[in-house]
């Protein structure tokens, strides 16, 4: 069993759609949540964080359920900018500091 | 502020052949990674350091080995290059303090193993 899976996509969505990635997480010691984006052939960068308490950031929504081992992230009215791979990650505790990534799943948001 | 610096950003390699992937910070940060990515998959660890002088295995450390002689350069050698090299090669750095993590990726090295 993969400690990080994601929905495999490909999703493709028109201009202003909203669309949710889900992911789920295998080691109940993860600590650490995070939501990364990766354009082609570029270096994943820090999407957002995601807390327990859900978070929010202009047209993102993190959710975590500890419970579950569930994280979610949410895209309200889709831009053609957000077209890209978007990568569920976790840490463990007490680790220094490394990512588990999950396989990521892509993005399209078409015109 | 160049944050994290990987050279080369493509090379070519012959079987067999060796190379070394040079990585440099200049934020001073204690962490150091090293992370592989294949086609249509996520990163793998494959080795990290938490100070000069420090480093350990990741997930997938064979055919690979690493040094860390300075806070600032953490060096990814390949002795004897194998097909199953060919990814793409991440060096990250990030701060020992706080929640946040303020981790930084280089722009990545494409290897390719013929």
């Amino acid at each position: 069993r993969k400690e990080v899976e994601q929905d495999p996509g490909p999703f493709n969505v028109p201009e202003g759609a909203t669309v949710a990635f889900n992911c789920t997480y295998s080691n109940s010691a993860s600590q650490s949540f995070f939501w990364y984006r990766q354009d082609c052939r570029k270096e994943p960068k820090l999407l957002m964080s995601v807390y327990s308490s859900g978070n929010e950031d202009g047209r993102f929504t993190a959710q975590l359920n500890r419970a579950s081992q569930y994280i979610s992230l949410l895209i309200r009215d889709s831009k053609l900018s957000d077209s890209a791979t978007y990568l569920c990650v976790v840490t463990l505790s007490g680790s220094a500091r490394q990512l588990t990534f999950g396989s990521g799943t892509q993005l399209t948001v078409l015109p | 502020n160049a944050g994290v610096t990987q050279t080369p950003k493509f090379r070519i390699l012959k079987i067999g052949q060796s190379m070394t992937l040079q990585c440099t910070q200049d934020m001073n940060h204690n962490y150091m990674y090293w992370y592989r990515q294949d086609p249509g998959m996520g990163l793998k660890l494959i080795y990290y350091s938490v100070g000069a002088g420090i480093t350990d295995k990741g997930e997938v450390p064979n055919g690979y080995n690493v040094s860390r002689s300075t806070t600032e350069d953490f060096p990814l050698r390949l002795e004897l290059a194998a097909p199953s090299q060919t990814s793409v090669y991440f060096c990250a750095s990030s701060t020992d303090r706080g929640n946040h993590y303020g981790y930084t990726f280089g722009s990545g090295t494409r290897l390719t193993v013929v």
